[in-house]
């Protein structure tokens, strides 16, 4: 069972340039997440979605796109890449009833850095 | 905005000894508490949560709540090196979006 799968693992990207983060979930977990952890700090919800076809802002949207067209998939986007991107991503799901206790099985993650 | 607030430490505590990890947060009406355990470039993982008030336990791992002080703590009981870690707490921001709000962590480091 391969659970939150992520990729890539790592990339460097220049600023300007432009990526796709890559997650998907075998799980079918109706809620997917995306979260961005700087060094020493909690995570920060970026996007999440709530279904295929659904998606919506987190605290800290900005320089960022998803879509979700499928239960399995959730990527992100990174437009026109900033240093202020450098951070650690985490992919995350969640499903079942049950609001407030269903825990989130996260990716590996993905460490990006923009020089 | 839901807060959560934690001491980011670290916490240095001997082998065999009870660690205590606190976190408070802002939102009178959360229900749920979650913790997580992270390793050093590694992602969180689930270690307990708890909704109602009072003690939750989980082998070495008892979660403690006091809704009307807003605070959830974690005790760690018999530590052990391999515990040795950033202890996450989190709210969940909105019944709608199920997505956590989490604190920035306590570092636990456990000497042998």
């Amino acid at each position: 069972n391969a659970g939150v799968t992520q990729t890539p693992k790592f990339r460097i990207l220049k600023i300007g340039q432009s990526m796709t983060l890559q997650c998907a979930q075998d799980m079918n977990h109706n809620y997917m997440y995306w979260y961005r952890q700087d060094p020493g700090m909690g995570l920060k919800l970026i996007y999440y979605s709530v279904g295929a076809g659904i998606t919506d802002k987190g605290e800290v949207p900005n320089g960022y796109n998803v879509s979700r067209s499928t239960t399995e998939d959730f990527p992100l986007r990174l437009e026109l890449a900033a240093p202020s991107q450098t951070s650690v991503y985490f992919c995350a799901s969640s499903g079942g009833v049950g609001v407030g206790n269903q825990p989130q099985h996260f990716g590996d993650g993905t460490r990006l850095s923009i020089l | 905005q839901k807060e959560v607030e934690q001491n980011s430490g670290p916490l240095s505590v001997p082998e065999g000894a009870i660690a205590s990890l606190n976190c408070t947060y802002s939102d009178r009406g959360s229900q749920s508490f979650f913790w997580y355990r992270q390793y050093s470039g590694k992602s969180p993982e689930l270690i307990m949560f708890i909704y109602s008030n009072g003690d939750k336990e989980d082998g070495r791992f008892t979660a403690q709540l006091n809704k009307a002080s807003q605070y959830v703590s974690l005790l760690i009981r018999d530590s052990q090196p391999s515990d040795s870690a950033t202890y996450l707490c989190a709210v969940p921001m909105d019944t709608g979006r199920r997505a956590l709000t989490f604190g920035s962590g306590t570092r636990l480091q456990v000497q042998p």
